[in-house]
C-alpha cells in the first residue's frame, strides 16, 4: 500500500539544525511532486515546502525560506527538509505528503519537532 | 499569499444532523480547493478534491460546493466517526494555504 514514513524529529536549542526524512513505499516515488506540511501544536496546517518530480523546482513558505531546504532522492525513494536557523516558532509536526496538482492525497504520520532552549 | 478563511471555527452537533462549513478565499481561485480530515494525533486525510470531487472511500454523505471564492463542505448526516477538525487548502498557486480550521464537535 501507498506508504509515507517520516523520520529525524527530534528536540533541537534555537539556532540548531536538523534534517527530516520521509521514505516512501508502494508507488513510483519519482513520478511525483513531494510537500512538507506542518502543525504547531493545538495550531492548523502550514504547508512549508514543494520540489517537483525531478528536483527541477522547489517553492517555500516565506516563514522558512533561506532557513529550510527541501531534497530527494529518487534512487532511495526519499524525501528530505534540511532545518536550520531552527526558531522556537518552527515546533511542529513535521509531515510529508505525495502531490496531486498541488494538494495532498497521501500523508505520513509525522514526526515532531521540537525547538527550545 | 491567498487568504482562506473558514467559518464557523466550531460547531457542536448531534448525530444526524445536517452540517456546512464555509471557505471564503481573498481572491479568486477557480475550482482549485481541497477539504481534509484530521482527527486528533492523525494526519489529514483527503476528502474532496476540485471543490467537489469527493475521494474514493469516502462517503456518500460529504459533499462540497463552491467557485471562485466561496466553497462549502457539507455532511448530510452527521456520523460519530465524523467528529473532526475539517481544513480547506487552496491550490490555485503557491504558497499553498490553508484555511484555519473547523472543529465538530458532539452536541
Amino acid at each position: 500500500q501507498v506508504q509515507l514514513v517520516e523520520s529525524g524529529g527530534g528536540v533541537v536549542h534555537p539556532g540548531g539544525s536538523l534534517t527530516l526524512s520521509c521514505a516512501a513505499s508502494g508507488f513510483t516515488f519519482g513520478y511525483y511532486a513531494m510537500h512538507w506540511v506542518r502543525q504547531a501544536p493545538g495550531k492548523g496546517l502550514e504547508w512549508v515546502a514543494f520540489m517537483r518530480f525531478d528536483g527541477s523546482d522547489r517553492k517555500y513558505a516565506d516563514s522558512v525560506k533561506g532557513r529550510f531546504t527541501i531534497s530527494r532522492d529518487n534512487s532511495k525513494n526519499t524525501l528530505y527538509l534540511q532545518l536550520s536557523g531552527l526558531r522556537v516558532e518552527d515546533t511542529a509536526v513535521y509531515y510529508c505528503a505525495k502531490d496531486r496538482h498541488w494538494h495532498f492525497d497521501v500523508w505520513g504520520r509525522g514526526t515532531p519537532v521540537t525547538v527550545s532552549s | 499569499a491567498i487568504q482562506l478563511t473558514q467559518s464557523p471555527s466550531s460547531l457542536s452537533a448531534s448525530v444526524g444532523d445536517r452540517v456546512t462549513i464555509f471557505c471564503r478565499a481573498s481572491q479568486d481561485i477557480r475550482s482549485e480547493l481541497a477539504w481534509y480530515q484530521q482527527k486528533p494525533g492523525m494526519a489529514p486525510n483527503l476528502l474532496i478534491s476540485d471543490a467537489s470531487t469527493l475521494e474514493g472511500g469516502v462517503p456518500s454523505r460529504f459533499s462540497g460546493s463552491g467557485s471562485g471564492t466561496d466553497f462549502s463542505l457539507t455532511i448530510s448526516s452527521l456520523q460519530p466517526e465524523d467528529f473532526a477538525t475539517y481544513y480547506c487548502q487552496q491550490f490555485d498557486n503557491f504558497p499553498l494555504t490553508f484555511g484555519g480550521g473547523t472543529k465538530v464537535e458532539i452536541k
